[in-house]
């Protein structure tokens, strides 16, 4: 099994252009994550999905959209990319709590840098 | 917020046991606690999870007081590889309340 990967591992941007980052799990996870890590800062939530069809708000939002058209994908977009949206983007993906376990895989990373 | 409070770092020699304690004053009832050790340039790695008292696995355990306020996660005789940084997480599936924190940096010397 692959776990979670991450595509593309690295891209530079220019201000104002957009792109998508493509995240997929082989595990069957019902729940996906996207997180931003900027230098020396801990996670933070972009956006989440608990099942296909549904994504929701987390807690740095603003500037990205999200798809998750199939249970293994789940997709982060920048419609018009900003130098603060320069970080290290995470993907995870997790069973459900009702699972009992609270474990998230997390994807090798995308490093992505805004000009 | 479920926020956490950590210490930003810790320095240990090899073989020491090294326990990295966590504030989550405001934990809710259906809250679980968890662990995450990160290497530079990795995503982060499940340690352990648990929600009160006393849990143990192969690679650490985790004490929960009965409060729940704070958690300590302890590494037994540590190698100079458990150098990363350890993040708790508490409020996993409470999104409104979702927060990873800095972590706690811990550098193992020889």
């Amino acid at each position: 099994n692959a776990g979670v990967t991450q595509t593309p591992k690295f891209r530079v941007l220019k201000t104002g252009q957009s792109m998508t980052l493509l995240c997929a799990q082989d595990m069957n996870h019902e729940y996906m994550y996207w997180y931003r890590q900027d230098p020396g800062m801990g996670l933070r939530l972009i956006h989440y999905s608990v099942g296909e069809g549904t994504t929701a708000k987390g807690e740095v939002p603003d500037g990205y959209n999200v798809s998750r058209l199939k249970k293994q994908n789940f997709l982060l977009g920048l419609e018009s990319a900003a130098p603060s949206q320069t970080s290290v983007y995470f993907c995870a993906s997790s069973l459900s709590p009702r699972s009992g376990s609270y474990e998230q895989y997390f994807g090798p990373g995308t490093r992505l840098t805004v000009t | 917020l479920a926020k956490t409070t950590q210490p930003i770092s810790m320095d240990s020699y090899e073989g020491q046991e090294v326990n990295i304690t966590c504030s989550h004053n405001n934990i809710a009832t259906n809250d679980y606690i968890t662990w995450y050790q990160q290497f530079p340039s990795q995503g982060p790695r499940f340690i352990i999870q648990g929600y009160k008292t006393k849990v143990t696995n192969e690679v650490a355990s985790l004490f929960i007081p009965a409060d729940r306020k704070s958690s300590t996660l302890s590494l037994p005789r540590v190698s100079l590889s458990d150098t990363a940084v350890y993040y708790c997480l508490v409020g996993l599936y409470n999104f409104n309340k979702f927060y990873f924190g800095s972590g706690t940096k811990l550098n193992v010397k020889p």
